[in-house]
């Protein structure tokens, strides 16, 4: 079965430091993977995807991913963080995608804390 | 940039009462979905509804949850008579084509009491 773990349930950086937020899945084939930000109060916002290719994707708002096969992992970067980038940070896997049948797999989430 | 709206934001209801959560999904959309998020819980998937049928649900989708397009540019959650425990944040979604991402609405966070 897919499944999402983002084993940091709250993060907490200072104002300019970059940022690394884990996320590993399990799916048998090549997955679907997905970055979204929720600010409090807002919806989910893509930030990223990775379909095929690149194993780096570019982002909005400066992030970036790496798909990293060998290890199962999708994890999210930004050099330089912003206080407006505290929110919490969900990875999700997907299936087939485009078929009828779309279903995401959230990770529990990560909340993060921008300090001054 | 077009986008997935709901209304209402934020809804209260008294259990064993009927709501109807709405959505205007993007306009030349083809496939809509529900998920759910209960407060401080992951995002969880509800229903797919694709060609005026559910193409899958999920366990939680249990027979007091209904979905449906009334008009082609609609799409509703209906839960018949709410619990307590269904009290969350309801997100719904749509997708245009192949290899496109799914657009969430802004959700609208139902409390139960």
């Amino acid at each position: 079965a897919q499944s999402v773990t983002q084993p940091d349930i709250h993060i907490t950086v200072s104002e300019g430091a970059s940022l690394e937020l884990r996320c590993n899945y399990s799916y048998g084939a090549t997955p679907y993977l997905f970055w979204y930000v929720q600010s409090p109060g807002q919806g989910l916002q893509l930030l990223l995807k990775y379909f095929s290719g690149d194993t780096l994707v570019q982002g909005i708002k400066g992030f970036e991913a790496e798909f990293k096969r060998s290890q199962s992992s999708f994890n999210l970067r930004k050099p330089s963080v912003h206080w407006s980038d505290a929110a919490e940070y969900f990875c999700a896997v997907g299936a087939e995608y485009g078929g009828a049948t779309n279903k995401l797999i959230f990770g529990t989430g990560t909340l993060l804390a921008v300090q001054p | 940039e077009p986008e997935v709206t709901q209304t209402p934001s934020h809804q209260v209801t008294q259990m064993g009462q009927e709501v109807i959560l709405r959505c205007v999904p993007i306009s030349n959309h083809l496939y809509f979905y529900w998920y759910r998020q209960i407060l401080g819980q992951k995002v969880e998937f509800l229903v797919s509804f694709y060609n005026n049928e559910i193409s899958e649900k999920s366990e939680i989708f249990d027979d007091q949850f209904s979905v449906e397009r009334p008009d082609g540019s609609n799409f509703t959650l209906k839960i018949r008579s709410t619990k307590l425990e269904d009290s969350a944040m309801y997100f719904c979604a749509s997708l245009g084509h192949y290899n496109s991402p799914l657009h969430f609405g802004n959700g609208t966070r139902l409390t139960v009491t």
